[in-house]
């Protein structure tokens, strides 16, 4: 079966434009993750989403980040006026059942997309 | 706040050798650790998932251990190979939060 699928893979953009990231998670996973991996640094949670709502979205850094997920599955980040601290790796992880849930937890995850804002 | 780190950041051995990757957390309370590797320009596969109520789990060359209360994790790699070449990251799950707090990985390279 398909895996996380993650759209673009590259993405390169201007200071102040908007941009959407996409992520497919694997069909039937209710758990959806979206990370950020920027050069040097561990991987950065940002917002988990259970089904179409998103319990914890601690980690987004500004109110310039925004997701959402529909039909429980496609998921969107959206970053507005973009900045130069932004370009980093964008990881979707998907798992098939909750947080918390004792054994579902295992995370599978797409590729990334590569953001580079000039 | 849930600091993890990983020793060593860099590793090379000859391949064959048995290796162990060290990972540590700051708040055991942890409600499970996960270790994955990344190969360059990929995503993250995951390994191992070890609940807190575990101390460890195998599969195939691979071994993690847990110790809560020493705020330990240790990723076993028996008879290493070129394969296992990769950077090997643990995320620990914060008790209470859907949070994975990631350490910043252990670059192995195992030479043939």
């Amino acid at each position: 079966g398909a895996g996380v699928s993650q759209s673009p893979s590259n993405k390169v953009t201007e200071k102040g434009k908007d941009v959407e990231l996409r992520c497919d998670p694997i069909s039937g996973h209710t758990a959806l993750y979206w990370y950020r991996q920027s050069l040097g640094q561990g991987l950065e949670f940002l917002i988990y989403f259970q089904g179409n709502s998103a319990p914890d979205k601690s980690g987004l850094p500004s109110d310039r980040f925004s997701a959402e997920r529909t039909g429980g599955s496609v998921s969107t980040l959206t970053i507005q006026r973009t900045q130069q601290e932004d370009s980093a790796v964008y990881l979707c992880a998907s798992s098939l059942g909750p947080a918390l849930a004792g054994g579902l937890e295992t995370q599978y995850f797409g590729p990334g997309t590569r953001l580079l804002v000039l | 706040k849930q600091e993890v780190t990983q020793i060593p950041a860099a590793l090379s051995v000859p391949e064959g050798e048995n290796l162990v990757l060290n990972c540590s957390f700051t708040d055991s309370a942890i409600y499970n650790l996960q270790w994955f590797r990344q190969d360059p320009g990929k995503g993250l596969t995951s390994l191992l998932l070890i609940q807190s109520s575990q101390r460890e789990q195998t599969s195939g060359r691979l071994n993690a251990s847990l110790d809560k209360s020493s705020g330990r994790s240790t990723l076993y790699i028996a008879a290493s190979q070129p394969g296992d070449s990769a950077t090997y990251l643990c995320a620990a799950a914060i008790t209470g939060t859907y949070k994975y707090i990631f350490g910043t990985g252990t670059r192995l390279k195992v030479l043939a």
